[in-house]
């Protein structure tokens, strides 16, 4: 089981960015999943959470508006796409899986936590 | 969506107990059993240690314990070893369908 970040960038403020996090292992169609960030030398901030048929996205107040979350169950891929990046969204980009207590073909009966995490990409919003 | 509080640090001795607290609100913590506990080393992805409030995952020690009384969660670590020095976060599920982690807090293993 294995997610692996990427898109990871320097980009200037008020640009845009694409991250994405590729699954192997699971059944990714069937689960929920989380982006989370983390500053340098800060705390984890979760993000956003899409629901396993790509419906349900919802985001922290903080990126409501300029952050969109996505996935394409087809390619196992769930993305971030970001605009208006401002120099506080700086930070290693987690994607994370939503634990399930259960699972069918095509669908989980999630636990609301995170059991699954990726490595992270590194985002720098700087001039 | 404002932060769960944690204490900065805590330490403890090889073998003791160290308990880590985790102090919300009645929208997320008092108004949920989705509370859950990460374990991150530096450099690392943070790894699940609780969920559920209490529960622990396939193959995390049961000597990290989980519990919650109204706005408050903790998390205990019992028998500790060197390895169990890292940060550690609280996690609640929230209103309107979203998440909030605390600050972390860092454990020392003296």
């Amino acid at each position: 089981v294995h997610l692996v970040e990427s898109g990871g960038a320097l980009v200037q403020p008020g640009g845009s960015l694409r991250l994405s996090c590729e699954a192997s292992g699971f059944t990714f169609g069937s689960y929920w999943m989380h982006w989370v960030r983390q500053a340098p030398g800060k705390g984890l901030v979760w993000v956003s959470r899409i629901k396993n048929d790509g419906s349900g996205a919802s985001y922290a107040d903080s990126v409501k508006g300029r952050f969109t979350i996505s996935r394409d169950n087809a390619k196992n891929t769930l993305y971030l796409q970001m605009n208006s990046l401002r120099v506080e969204d700086s930070a290693v980009y987690f994607c994370a899986r939503d634990l399930a207590l259960y699972c069918t073909p095509t669908s989980c009966y999630q636990l609301l936590a995170f059991d699954i995490w990726g490595r992270g990409t590194l985002v720098t919003v700087s001039s | 969506q404002s932060a769960l509080t944690q204490p900065p640090s805590a330490s403890g001795s090889p073998g003791q107990s160290v308990t880590i607290s985790c102090t919300g609100a009645s929208s997320d913590i008092g108004g949920s059993n989705y509370v859950s506990w990460y374990q991150q080393h530096p450099g690392k992805a943070p790894k699940l240690i609780i969920y559920e409030v209490s529960k622990r995952p396939s193959g995390v020690s049961d000597r990290f314990s989980g519990s919650k009384s109204g706005n408050a969660a903790s998390l205990t670590v019992s028998g500790l070893q060197t390895e169990d020095e890292a940060e550690y976060y609280c996690n609640s599920f929230s209103g309107s369908n979203t998440w909030v982690f605390g600050g972390g807090t860092k454990l020392t293993v003296l």
